[in-house]
């Protein structure tokens, strides 16, 4: 059984337009939320996440929502850019537990 | 700078030969993690260490083992390579604690076997 989920294996965005993407989970336990990205031939580097307590967080273009009550996050990206053409990974944990990955979204940002 | 550095990009082995993934992180993480990703499949957790000489299997643990000597290093063993090992591996380490900490990944390996 999926833990996480990302149901949108790809995503197209115009550049200068908002990247949604989202994930859902189905464990209530899970406290602290992730999003990495991941260019091909390369290992995923972390690009923002939320602890359970907040129900959003902000980095520079970068906005994850959580909403517990759902269990779904999104990733705002505004504006998109071209290099953030990559894979996108949603990722979860509760305590000292390793993390547990979505299948990840592919962003491709059309210039 | 966190660094965990893997000890190749690229690798291709033969079917049935004894592979080794080495890993090393120079930030004194005590939590260290082997993942595999394939296409569609997202990164699937193989096996994890807490601490040097523990070791966990993760959700895909047949046909690797691993080895934690030395609180820096984490390497994956294939036994025996089969085709169906034919993936991307990446190493990943952490802080251990209730802390809300994320996991720092190497470059990643992509290991061919033939």
């Amino acid at each position: 059984d999926q833990q996480v989920k990302q149901n949108s294996p790809s995503l197209s965005v115009q550049e200068g337009r908002i990247s949604i993407l989202n994930c859902d989970y189905t464990n209530s336990m899970f406290d602290y939320f992730l999003w990495y990205k991941k260019y091909p031939a390369e290992g995923p580097t972390f690009l923002i996440s939320i602890s359970s307590i907040k129900d959003k967080n902000e980095d520079g273009r970068f906005t994850v929502f959580l909403n517990k009550s759902a269990k779904h996050l999104s990733l705002h990206i505004v504006p998109s850019q071209p290099g953030d053409s990559a894979v996108y990974f949603c990722a979860t944990h509760s305590g000292n537990t390793p993390l547990v990955f979505g299948k990840g979204t592919r962003l491709s940002v059309i210039a | 700078d966190v660094k965990v550095t893997q000890s190749s990009r690229y690798l291709v082995k033969r079917t049935g030969e004894k592979v080794f993934l080495e890993c090393v992180q120079d930030m004194d993480h005590e939590n260290m993690f082997w993942y595999r990703q394939d296409p569609g499949l997202g990164l699937r957790l193989i096996y994890f260490s807490y601490d040097v000489k523990m070791k966990e299997k993760g959700d895909i643990p047949e046909g690797y083992s691993v080895s934690r000597e030395k609180k820096e290093r984490f390497s994956l063993i294939l036994e025996s390579a089969s085709t169906n090992q034919t993936s991307m591996y990446l190493c990943a380490s952490s802080f251990i604690g209730n802390l809300n900490t994320e996991a720092f990944f190497g470059q990643g390996t992509r290991l061919t076997v033939v």
